[in-house]
């Protein structure tokens, strides 16, 4: 059974930094691209990054790009999201997905992990 | 402001029909698939409609999509009201090398 955990959210100031974390299991990790969604408050759903199989290509909303830094290391099967400069409009539910290559759908979702930039 | 555009809101009364409309450009629905996404209330996003008109195994055929030019459509036959939720429709965009979505259309069961 495909499964992704994130974790590493909270609540963080105005220009401070967070990294987020995305467990996956049930697959073969290292074959599959994955990509972070996000969504606000009562908002629609927002991509924010992605990254293939491999790491050797990432890619990123504009919305974020030169702030955030999406990773992956293949032997702990986790994905990572580190955000710098943090505003009140990056508040929002985080989700990991995954994907059979990065211009293909998001087949397998996690539960998300709520980061919330305020003072 | 989304790049792809979607109502807002639709709404039916059970065993009905409704379809959700998902408008974009070409470089985005026009030369790429489009997926359409349920997000039940409280829950993750699940994957409903793949490749334009595929559906996942589990998804009930009462869901499905269709693609024409840069437009698409998610139909809802036998309306019930487990399938009252937000519904998206997401593609790759070519221009901006990255995936674009919808505002989502929230859908009531009357």
């Amino acid at each position: 059974e495909v499964q992704l955990v994130e974790s590493g959210g909270g609540l963080v100031q105005p220009g401070g930094s967070l990294r987020l974390s995305c467990a996956a299991s049930g697959f073969a990790f290292s074959s599959y691209a994955m990509s972070w969604v996000r969504q606000a408050p009562g908002k629609g759903l927002e991509w924010v990054s992605g990254i293939s199989y491999s790491g050797s290509d990432t890619y990123y909303a504009d919305s974020v790009k030169g702030r955030f830094t999406i990773s992956r290391d293949n032997s702990k099967n986790t994905l990572y999201l580190q955000m710098n400069s943090l505003r009140a409009e990056d508040t929002a539910v985080y989700y990991c997905a995954k994907q059979p290559n990065q211009v293909r759908e998001f087949d397998y979702w996690g539960q998300g992990t709520l980061v919330t930039v305020s003072s | 402001q989304s790049v792809l555009t979607q109502p807002p809101s639709a709404s039916g009364t059970p065993g009905q029909r409704v379809t959700i409309s998902c408008s974009g450009s070409s470089s985005n629905i026009g030369t790429n698939y489009v997926y359409w996404y349920q997000q039940l209330p409280g829950t993750a996003p699940k994957l409903l409609i793949s490749r334009n008109n595929q559906r996942p195994s589990g998804v009930p055929d009462r869901f499905s999509g269709s693609k024409s030019g840069t437009s698409a459509s998610l139909a809802i036959s036998g309306l019930r009201s487990e399938d009252e939720a937000d519904y998206y429709c997401a593609a790759w965009d070519d221009s901006l090398s990255g995936w674009v979505f919808g505002g989502g259309t929230k859908l009531t069961v009357l």
